[in-house]
């Protein structure tokens, strides 16, 4: 059972772009939701995550949006730069050092 | 401080014989987690280590098995190869099991059965 779903499974963005990607769940037992990037042969690096408690974070030019009502995050990547092409994938836990449940990924790809 | 280590980098066996890949967690995590990544796919959890016990595990078979030694390192261990295991094996560390500690990954190892 995928309890995270992650769309779209691609997106191809100009340089300065707005990548919008979407995220959600249904264990509402999660409390703590990180956003990874990976480049090819990489492992994932942690970028950013939020907790149902707030609403929007933001660190440097990446925002991730929750709406807790709805079940749903999403993650922004403001200003977007070549060098952010990668695969993002978002994630879900009950508690920060737990198991995580990843969500199926989504293939950055931005233009110069 | 160095972050978390895995070796080796690439290995390829045959169906049916066993693997052990390792992972050293970052300086002060006493926390190691193991995630199988398909291509193309997300990381799945496989087990959770914490301070030398197995604290969680995923929807694998027993042939999959771990260790984690006072150190903090860990192994993976993985008997009767299968086709389906071919894959990225990730170890993540973090400072404590069900703590606010985030999980940091290291580079994987890249596992191809054939």
């Amino acid at each position: 059972q995928q309890q995270v779903k992650q769309s779209p499974q691609s997106l191809i963005v100009q340089k300065g772009g707005i990548p919008i990607i979407n995220c959600a769940y249904e264990n509402t037992a999660f409390d703590y939701f990180p956003w990874y990037q990976q480049f090819p042969g990489k492992g994932p690096a942690l970028l950013i995550a939020i907790r149902p408690d707030v609403s929007e974070k933001k660190e440097g030019r990446f925002t991730i949006s929750f709406n807790k009502s709805a079940k749903q995050f999403s993650l922004h990547i403001m200003d977007s730069q070549p060098g952010d092409s990668a695969t993002y994938f978002c994630a879900a836990t009950v508690a920060a050092g737990n198991k995580l449940t990843f969500g199926g990924g989504t293939r950055v790809l931005v233009k110069p | 401080e160095t972050g978390v280590t895995q070796s080796p980098t690439h290995l390829i066996k045959t169906r049916g014989q066993q693997v052990t890949l390792r992972c050293s967690s970052q300086s002060g995590h006493n926390t190691v987690s193991w995630y199988q990544q398909a291509l193309g796919q997300g990381p799945q959890f496989i087990f959770q280590y914490y301070r030398e016990e197995e604290n969680g595990r995923g929807n694998f078979p027993p042939r999959f098995s771990g260790l984690q030694f006072p150190n903090y390192s860990s192994e993976l261990n993985v008997n009767a190869l299968e086709l389906d295991d071919s894959a990225l094996y990730l170890c993540a560390s973090s400072e404590g099991s069900g703590s606010s500690g985030e999980q940091y990954f290291g580079p994987g190892t890249r596992l191809t059965v054939t």
